[in-house]
């Protein structure tokens, strides 16, 4: 069974026009990751949550938002898509953050939504 | 900040023959990761490295963890078609709850021909 789950698998959306990707987990997991990958490259981390503490990486463009009205859910908003902001969006989750000391720590990623900017 | 680079970023290669695949990384990372990934899907999770000197190994691949090089290496055995994909390797987590979340090397996009 699915336990990071994203929807939708495909988005296409219009230049300038906002979307919003989900992403859901049943692992009860305190860590959300949102990832965007550009064809052939490393997955880039935007931000994440660790609980209700919202974490946001310092080259992450304005233009990408991010809600968790829970622990089960996760959504990434793009305010106005840009062209160069077509890529694959990866949802992660993880038990604990970085920090934590526990063992065999690792993320769980989502399917991915494949965003299309036309 | 954290990089990770990854060797070769291609490599072609003939069934039955073994590779490495080398990923050195910048400063202390409490972990290590290889993911796989097939072309248009998520990433699968092959490796997590914990400490200096682990070693672990399922099916053809194994990956190795050295800290005092900062280098982790993914060797293939015996290579068969089926392992064809794009292989990352990841480092994150600073001690002490610091930065979070992986910073991936570049991959290395792997062909595997009969």
């Amino acid at each position: 069974d699915a336990m990071v789950i994203q929807n939708p698998r495909y988005q296409v959306t219009q230049f300038g026009k906002p979307v919003t990707l989900s992403c859901s987990q049943t692992l009860n997991h305190n860590v959300m990751y949102w990832y965007q990958q550009k064809s052939s490259q490393a997955p880039k981390l935007l931000f994440h949550y660790y609980d209700k503490d919202f974490n946001n990486e310092a080259d992450t463009p304005d233009n990408f938002q991010s809600r968790r009205p829970n622990t089960s859910f996760c959504f990434l908003d793009i305010r106005s898509p840009g062209l160069g902001d077509a890529a694959m969006y990866l949802c992660a989750t993880s038990r604990d953050r970085g920090g934590g000391r526990a063992t065999n720590e690792k993320l769980f990623f989502g399917s991915g939504t494949q965003l299309s900017v036309l | 900040e954290l990089k990770v680079e990854q060797n070769p970023l291609f490599l072609s290669m003939q069934e039955g023959k073994n590779y490495t695949i080398y990923c050195n990384y910048s400063t202390t990372s409490d972990r290590l990761y290889w993911y796989r990934q097939d072309p248009g899907k998520s990433l699968e999770s092959l490796f997590v490295l914990l400490s200096n000197g682990a070693v672990k190994q399922e099916g053809r691949l194994m990956a190795s963890l050295d800290t005092k090089a900062r280098l982790s290496t993914l060797h293939i055995t015996a290579a068969v078609h089926d392992l064809s994909a794009t292989y990352f390797c990841a480092g994150g987590g600073e001690a002490g709850g610091g930065a979070d979340g992986l910073t991936f090397g570049k991959g290395t996009h792997l062909i595997i021909q009969p």
